[in-house]
């Protein structure tokens, strides 16, 4: 059974901190990683996407993907109160290059 | 329209009715999707069109029938329902294109089975 594990939170931090998501996924094959914010009651909209070892920036958020310890993370530099969210971590199946497995996600908290 | 959009965005039925969700996309893809969302568990794939053609069907009940008319439309067909259905169904699509293809969410339907 291919998995994705992430803490389910709250991760509480205070704006303006530095909140870091992680996930680890069990399918060794797996090329291709993204990260999604989801708000209470609306759809996944995609953050980032991440698919070589090392660091990827855009703007506030820093993925972070190792394949060796098949580890992903998410920084969220100077954390705002609108970042509260579940933040799910997906990994694309190996041999089936359009299907994702999904973590059941990390509830952020950014209090003022 | 933009994006994915998916009506309708609140329905609920008994578990005699049949009723379908629709699916559209507007971004020029060729594969569609059908997840599920319950509470405190991850999104499941329900099934997959690449290139209007089904792919993946995993373990779905019957009760569940997707329909996938062209690359822009997708449906799923519901019948005969039980409460534990009750989840948010959500629809997506991506370009299948390598290995570096993202996936757009619809805002989902969600569902209650009474």
């Amino acid at each position: 059974q291919k998995e994705v594990e992430q803490n389910s939170g709250p991760l509480s931090v205070p704006e303006g901190a530095i909140a870091s998501l992680n996930c680890t996924y069990s399918d060794r094959g797996s090329q291709s990683f993204f990260w999604y914010r989801q708000y209470s009651g609306k759809s996944p909209e995609l953050i980032m996407s991440i698919y070589s070892n090392g660091d990827k920036e855009d703007g506030r958020f820093t993925a972070q993907l190792n394949k060796a310890s098949q580890y992903v993370s998410l920084l969220i530099r100077d954390s705002q109160p609108s970042d509260s969210a579940t933040y799910l971590c997906a990994a694309g199946l190996s041999g089936g290059y359009n299907k994702l497995i999904f973590g059941a996600g990390t509830r952020l908290a950014v209090h003022p | 329209e933009t994006g994915v959009t998916q009506t309708p965005r609140h329905l609920v039925m008994g578990m005699t009715n049949k009723k379908s969700l629709k699916c559209e996309q507007h971004l020029g893809h060729n594969a569609m999707y059908w997840y599920k969302q319950s509470a405190k568990k991850p999104l499941e794939l329900m099934f997959v069109y690449n290139f209007k053609e089904q792919t993946e069907n995993n373990s779905v009940p019957s009760r569940f029938s997707p329909e996938c008319p062209n690359s822009s439309h997708l449906f799923l067909h519901l019948h005969t329902l039980q409460p534990e259905d009750s989840a948010l169904y959500l629809c997506a699509s991506s370009q299948v294109h390598s290995l570096q293809e993202t996936q757009y969410f619809g805002p989902g339907t969600r569902l209650l089975v009474l």
